[in-house]
């Protein structure tokens, strides 16, 4: 199976700045149809998660754009421009290019 | 609008079975699997195993193969997750969930309490 990792696992960051979280996978996540399946997730405390970003860059309706993904292969990066208060909590990556899905352990976002 | 509604909260003691289920709004129900995730306590969430609610197949996270079984009733469009032989580290709310290149849809959750 794959093993989702992510750094750091906690996050202060004061309002208004930028936060970068990064995730890497045991294994390349390019698919044989040569997509990515990639996703971050944001989980508000006592609130189910939403999904942010899929197949690695690609904003879900209704995002703000200052979340934005990047990366390849196994190493990604999901990047937080101008903080707000709302952006607390955690953040996951998933992968579902192979089965069975995975998530990252998680990390948490704390306003400082 | 699309929405997933699950059942309430649950109490159950170990050894049991719980069976939370969840309905579908909107026009999902057929045209995503429908994935289930266990969070336990200030923990992340860990993928269960999913089914299609179309045709009905399932898979099943290896961790709790023998112990899951997921089923869909497409008159009500409802799915259904049922977790056996109950440990205290099953302790956990319990998401549907389904997603797409269209979304994500998640249940509110359920909590499952495991105790004696």
């Amino acid at each position: 199976d794959v093993v989702m990792t992510q750094s750091p696992l906690s996050l202060p960051v004061p309002l208004g700045q930028s936060a970068s979280i990064s995730c890497r996978s045991s294994q390349s996540l390019v698919h044989s149809d040569g997509h990515t399946y990639l996703n971050w997730f944001h989980q508000r405390p006592g609130q189910s998660p939403r999904r942010l970003i899929y197949k690695v860059s690609n904003r879900d309706s209704g995002v703000p754009d200052r979340f934005s993904g990047s990366g390849s292969g196994t190493d990604f990066t999901l990047k937080i421009s101008r903080v707000e208060a709302e952006d607390l909590g955690v953040f996951y990556c998933m992968q579902v290019t192979h089965w069975p899905p995975a998530f990252g352990p998680g990390t948490k976002v704390d306003i400082k | 609008q699309v929405q997933l509604v699950q059942s309430g909260a649950e109490v159950k003691k170990p050894g049991a079975s719980v069976k939370v289920s969840c309905k579908a709004s909107g026009n999902i129900f057929t045209s995503y699997y429908m994935h289930w995730v266990q969070q336990a306590p200030g923990q992340g969430p860990q993928w269960m195993g999913a089914i299609d609610p179309s045709g009905g197949s399932t898979s099943y996270a290896q961790k709790f193969k023998g112990r899951v079984t997921m089923t869909r009733d497409t008159s009500t469009r409802t799915v259904h997750m049922e977790l056996s032989s109950l440990r205290y580290e099953d302790a956990a709310v319990y998401y549907c969930a389904s997603w797409g290149s269209t979304g994500d849809y998640w249940g509110q959750g359920t909590l499952v309490t495991v105790s004696s």
